[in-house]
């Protein structure tokens, strides 16, 4: 079984600032991927960026990139040049490869951006 | 359109009344997810199916059930509803080795 865990509930960020999302996840697989997704006030689950375990480089699209550390299990999101549209609840999320596969998901941690 | 609907987007119910939420894609994807959403425990798996024919209790399977009537439309039951039920029910898709594919959410409050 796989577990995700994010231990801040809740963060803020002044405009323009980076931030950066901590996740860490156990899981006994020796291949999986990692997501974040972003759930803004509309409520849909918007995927951020994801990253294959196999690979070695880090994920990065535009201002999010993550920090992946496989021998330490975690899986953090760096928020560069943050916007007042990047306030959202963001959720880490893992899920082995495979056809038989299910999605597990921490609890999240709120995002506030403020001017 | 978009590619995972549900229906009701919202919905205030009785308690003891029986509910159906309803999901369907266009995605073409075999595998289908029920997924609740409650504050601060992030989105618990309720029930999946990776086909038609197959179908898998999660991790808070008790008081739902599912059918998985095509490919393309897998609905969640609450036999009789009760407020501790009250939280965003989301759908998902999933093929291969993409990532999930979410529905807009039914916000389902029990009363």
């Amino acid at each position: 079984a796989q577990t995700v865990t994010q231990s801040q509930p809740e963060m803020s960020v002044q405009e323009a600032e980076t931030v950066t999302l901590s996740c860490t996840y156990d899981t006994s697989e020796s291949d999986y991927y990692l997501f974040w997704y972003k759930q803004p006030p509309s409520r849909q689950m918007i995927l951020v960026i994801r990253q294959e375990a196999y690979k070695q480089q880090n994920a990065t699209e535009n201002r999010f990139s993550v920090n992946f550390q496989k021998a330490a299990k975690s899986f953090s999101l760096k928020i560069s040049d943050s916007q007042l549209g990047d306030a959202a609840m963001y959720f880490c999320a893992s899920r082995r490869t495979g056809t038989a596969s299910k999605l597990t998901f921490g609890t999240g941690t709120r995002l506030q951006v403020t001017l | 359109d978009a590619d995972v609907t549900q229906t009701p987007r919202n919905r205030i119910t009785k308690t003891g009344k029986r509910i159906m939420l309803e999901c369907s894609q266009t995605k073409g994807h075999d595998r289908m997810y029920w997924y609740r959403q409650d504050p601060g425990l992030g989105l618990r798996l309720i029930y999946y199916s990776f086909d038609v024919k197959d179908i898998n209790k999660g991790e808070i399977s008790d008081g739902y059930s599912v059918s998985r009537q095509a490919q393309a439309k897998f609905s969640l039951s609450l036999e009789s509803a009760i407020p501790n039920q009250t939280a965003l029910y989301f759908c998902a898709t999933m093929e291969g080795n993409t990532e999930a594919f979410f529905g807009q959410g039914t916000r389902l409050t029990v009363v």
